[in-house]
């Protein structure tokens, strides 16, 4: 079935480093892509959307010169976190959307979650 | 390998009570969460387990059997409003996170 893979699953680095996150999507093109942050028990925020070829669009309150969005291909998006501070520590949720059959079935635009990276920084 | 099954669709009627349930395969166990998602907005925390039992919160009670790798979502008194998709995610034991599919609720008068 359809999946949403991220790598790496977890990163630690130095304050200042620059940090990519990579989210695929697989077995299925995601025209759309989304990325979440979340913070212990609380509802997933939404930093951005991104549509394939096409710059990402950032909820207020992201810097988008920090939180950098590239979705090059239908089934690639990367985030990555520029200059990190400990502040950004956190964990990073990417999302998928796009067109995928269920066995039998008709075409239908569904959104899949990835597992997450966790970014702590030192 | 890793694996969520949750319904794909539920209707229920305005008033009444609906249970959504979620079972879960994973390498390792770290929590179950149950997560509210309206068409074009960003899922909304509803509730974490980690130890077995129910617990109730409002409307909405989350329950967690460990042994049975199975979760319910109990929301009662249901208003239109909770038309929404319901998704249960579990963190294993690599504290990644395990997302089902999503079970779309229709609340119907």
């Amino acid at each position: 079935g359809a999946v949403v893979s991220q790598h790496p699953s977890r990163v630690i680095c130095k304050s200042g480093t620059s940090v990519k996150i990579e989210c695929r999507s697989l077995d299925f093109q995601a025209t759309t892509m989304f990325w979440y942050r979340q913070f212990p028990k609380q509802s997933l925020m939404l930093m951005a959307t991104s549509n394939e070829g096409s710059k990402a669009t950032y909820e207020q309150g992201v810097e988008k010169d920090k939180f950098l969005i590239n979705h090059a291909s239908l089934t690639l998006s990367t985030l990555t976190v520029t200059s990190a501070h400990p502040e950004d520590s956190s964990f990073y949720i990417c999302s998928a959307r796009g067109e995928t059959r269920t066995s039998g079935g008709p075409l239908q635009e569904t959104q899949y979650f990835g597992p997450g990276t966790r970014l702590l920084v030192l | 390998g890793q694996n969520i099954d949750q319904p794909t669709e539920m209707t229920a009627t305005e008033g009444a009570i609906v249970q959504i349930n979620c079972t879960y395969q994973t390498s390792g166990f770290n929590g179950l969460f149950w997560y509210q998602q309206h068409a074009g907005e960003a899922p909304t925390f509803l509730s974490y387990n980690v130890l077995d039992g129910l617990e109730e919160k409002g409307r909405f009670s989350s329950f967690l059997s460990r042994s049975k790798g199975y979760s319910y979502l109990l929301l009662k008194e249901l208003q239109m409003k909770d038309s929404a998709s319901y998704l249960c995610a579990v963190l294993d034991s690599n504290y990644q996170l395990i997302w089902g599919a999503g079970t779309k609720l229709i609340i119907k008068p």
